[in-house]
């Protein structure tokens, strides 16, 4: 089967930069990809890594190393508005993780 | 261009009855996702639909159904409900099927079973 694993919980200050892991174990894997969830709302599409190494995107940077079946979501400068749930998923299994709510105090 | 729209976005039903929902892709994708959202399980896969096709199914019984229209268009169906598919249901839509499509996701129906 395909499972994911991420922390549940991330608290974080403004300004700070924090790192959410993701750690992965398919049968199929084909690339990682992240997504913001604010309450009440519908995930939105951040990153996808379809091969090893750092993807930059604004102040949002996602990593992907396959030989350690490992990934990760970085945050620099954070903001209130970056208090979401984010996660993590499989697209070639199309299997998400459990998600890590992050809150950011000011 | 319009984002994916789900409908109802509200919806309450008693055990043992069914229930349909709808959705509607962005115009040009042809894939179609359905996910499940409970606070315990996080977003689970149920099924996803390609040209029509269903390319891949998660882990639910058979009361939980879909289909795909030839528009793109896709619904999902719920026989013989129980207290606990009470749920989010999510539909997300891409341009492809396979990895490096990115998934977007409607506002969700709100599915209650008293």
């Amino acid at each position: 089967g395909q499972s994911l694993e991420q922390p549940s919980e991330v608290t974080a200050v403004e300004g700070a930069i924090v790192q959410i892991n993701c750690t992965y174990q398919t049968s199929g894997f084909y690339g990682l990809s992240w997504y913001q969830q604010h309450d009440g709302g519908a995930p939105t599409f951040l990153s996808y890594n379809g091969l090893d190494g750092l993807e930059e995107t604004g102040r949002f940077s996602s990593f992907l190393s396959r030989s350690d079946s490992y990934g990760y979501l970085l945050l620099q400068e954070l903001q209130m508005k970056d208090s979401a749930s984010y996660f993590c998923a499989v697209e070639g299994q199309l299997t998400f993780g459990s998600g890590t709510q992050l809150t950011v105090l000011p | 261009k319009a984002g994916v729209t789900q409908t109802p976005r509200y919806l309450i039903k008693t055990r043992g009855q069914q229930v349909t929902l709808s959705c509607s892709p962005i115009s040009g994708h042809r894939s179609v996702s359905w996910y499940q959202q409970t606070p315990g399980q996080g977003l689970q896969f149920l099924f996803e639909y390609f040209s029509e096709t269903q390319r891949n199914k998660g882990n639910f019984p058979g009361r939980f159904s879909g289909r795909q229209f030839s528009n793109s268009r896709s619904e999902m169906n719920v026989s013989t409900l129980e207290l606990g598919d009470s749920a989010l249901y999510l539909c997300a839509s891409s341009l492809g099927t396979g990895t490096s499509y990115e998934q977007y996701f409607g506002p969700g129906t709100r599915l209650t079973v008293t």
